[in-house]
């Protein structure tokens, strides 16, 4: 099984409407991410979360919001999605004071028409 | 703020060709540096780290020396495959560090 699981993986949406994408982790990290990939401009901050009680904005904030459900869970909100947001969403998990080593998942294709 | 600067791509190689992917960082004190591989149609996995200044992180044939002097962390393999066609990320994080990105360089090897 993965360590880091999104969903969904593919979702295509109209301009204004709400968009939830999940992650969830088995490998008790404390530390999660949320990343944005367009072409060309590499992965950007979006949110992270240092412990269940820990949000913390990112480069690229606007837009979207978060919620950590519990330490294994992390959600991205889009509360009225708009077309430059489509993009490839990446959950991440770790970054640990020790390692600073952090495991994907396969990432959520959203495409906003 | 913490950034990572990596050679910009793509970068077309014949098989059997030598590797070098150039990155640079700027940071306050000694994060640790890694690289990030993405195949087509995946997330990110670790390719490889180093952990302090002068440690060497190698993996499947990939090296990358943590240069403090010249705050470099270059890529290199000594003979690719087409296999190794992905996108390579240079980062930087541990401690306290937030993880930080370059924006990626895309490798692609003919046969």
């Amino acid at each position: 099984d993965a360590d880091v699981t999104q969903t969904p993986r593919n979702r295509i949406t109209k301009t204004g409407k709400r968009i939830m994408l999940e992650c969830s982790q088995t490998k008790g990290h404390d530390r999660m991410y949320w990343y944005r990939q367009d072409p060309g401009l590499g992965l950007r901050l979006i949110y992270y979360s240092f412990d269940v009680k820990d949000i913390n904005k990112g480069e690229i904030s606007d837009g979207y919001s978060v919620s950590r459900q519990a330490q294994a869970k992390f959600s991205l909100s889009l509360e009225s999605a708009i077309p430059n947001q489509t993009a490839l969403y990446f959950c991440a998990a770790g970054g640990a004071p020790n390692t600073g080593e952090l495991f994907f998942g396969e990432g959520s294709r959203l495409t906003v028409l | 703020g913490n950034s990572v600067t990596q050679m910009e791509g793509p970068v077309t190689l014949s098989e059997e060709a030598f590797l070098t992917i150039n990155c640079t960082y700027t940071a306050t004190g000694y994060p640790s540096l890694f690289w990030y591989v993405q195949y087509p149609g995946e997330g990110l996995q670790l390719l490889l780290k180093a952990t302090k200044a002068d440690d060497k992180g190698s993996n499947k044939g990939f090296e990358a020396t943590y240069r403090k002097e010249t705050t470099s962390f270059h890529l290199e393999k000594g003979s690719v495959q087409v296999s190794d066609s992905a996108v390579y990320f240079c980062a930087l994080s541990g401690g306290s560090y937030i993880p930080t990105f370059g924006r990626g360089t895309s490798l692609i090897v003919h046969p």
